[in-house]
């Protein structure tokens, strides 16, 4: 099946800090999403982002599916920012259904 | 708007017992359904998902099942529980499509499920 990884795994930033995460997928995809999960583990969806750039605040995401990659930015940091951060996509190539998720990058932002 | 209800938000089971997790979806019809696990360590796992009543496919083979009664109503079930089966269980949804062309896709709280 379609592997997705994601880096770095670990980040730790001072709060006001600009951050880039990466998403590289081993195959065509149908779609892909970012997600945030807090502390508390709610999962939130930030992106539907098969392909192009959007904004949203002080996020925003850039997916090149002819490069099988994927980028989530987060400018001026806040402590609120802290969590899990996971990419996932659809394989586009026939294989399982539904969504697959990278193992997520843990973002620690610290006051 | 539509909102995803999903509980209990935390479940202490012995082993050997039966489980029933319950999640339903409002302010949308006939939408996917999916029960997903995520295990100490972050990554989430499919488990099962569903396009219709009564319409379930499973993703890896278990001691759970899933169930869907009703249009907006998703039930993961077990009759005896194992220690491996400790977990966070994850309910979402999107709106209605084949998997071929999943949409956005939005979470339950989750529930936190420990066998001891």
């Amino acid at each position: 099946g379609i592997q997705v990884e994601q880096s770095p795994p670990d980040l730790i930033l001072q709060e006001g800090a600009n951050s880039t995460l990466r998403c590289n997928f081993s195959d065509s995809v149908n779609n892909l999403q970012w997600f945030h999960q807090n502390p508390w583990g709610q999962l939130i969806n930030l992106f539907y982002i098969p392909s192009g750039t959007k904004q949203n605040g002080r996020l925003s995401a850039t997916t090149v599916a002819t490069e099988r990659y994927s980028l989530l930015y987060i400018s001026s940091s806040q402590t609120t920012d802290s969590g899990v951060y996971f990419c996932a996509v659809e394989d586009g190539g026939g294989g399982a259904d539904g969504l697959t998720f990278g193992k997520g990058t843990h973002l620690i932002i610290q006051p | 708007s539509q909102t995803i209800h999903q509980w209990p938000a935390t479940l202490v089971q012995p082993v050997g017992s039966p489980l029933s997790l319950e999640c339903t979806v409002e302010g949308t019809s006939n939408p996917n359904l999916y029960w997903y696990r995520q295990a100490a360590g972050r990554g989430l796992q499919l488990l099962f998902y569903s396009v219709g009543i009564g319409q379930i496919s499973s993703e890896v083979p278990q001691n759970l099942s899933a169930s869907r009664p009703q249009d907006r109503q998703f039930i993961l079930s077990s009759k005896k529980l194992l220690l491996s089966d400790s977990g966070f269980y994850l309910c979402a949804w999107s709106v209605h499509g084949t998997l071929r062309h999943v949409g956005p896709l939005h979470f339950g709280n989750g529930t936190r499920l420990t066998v001891t």
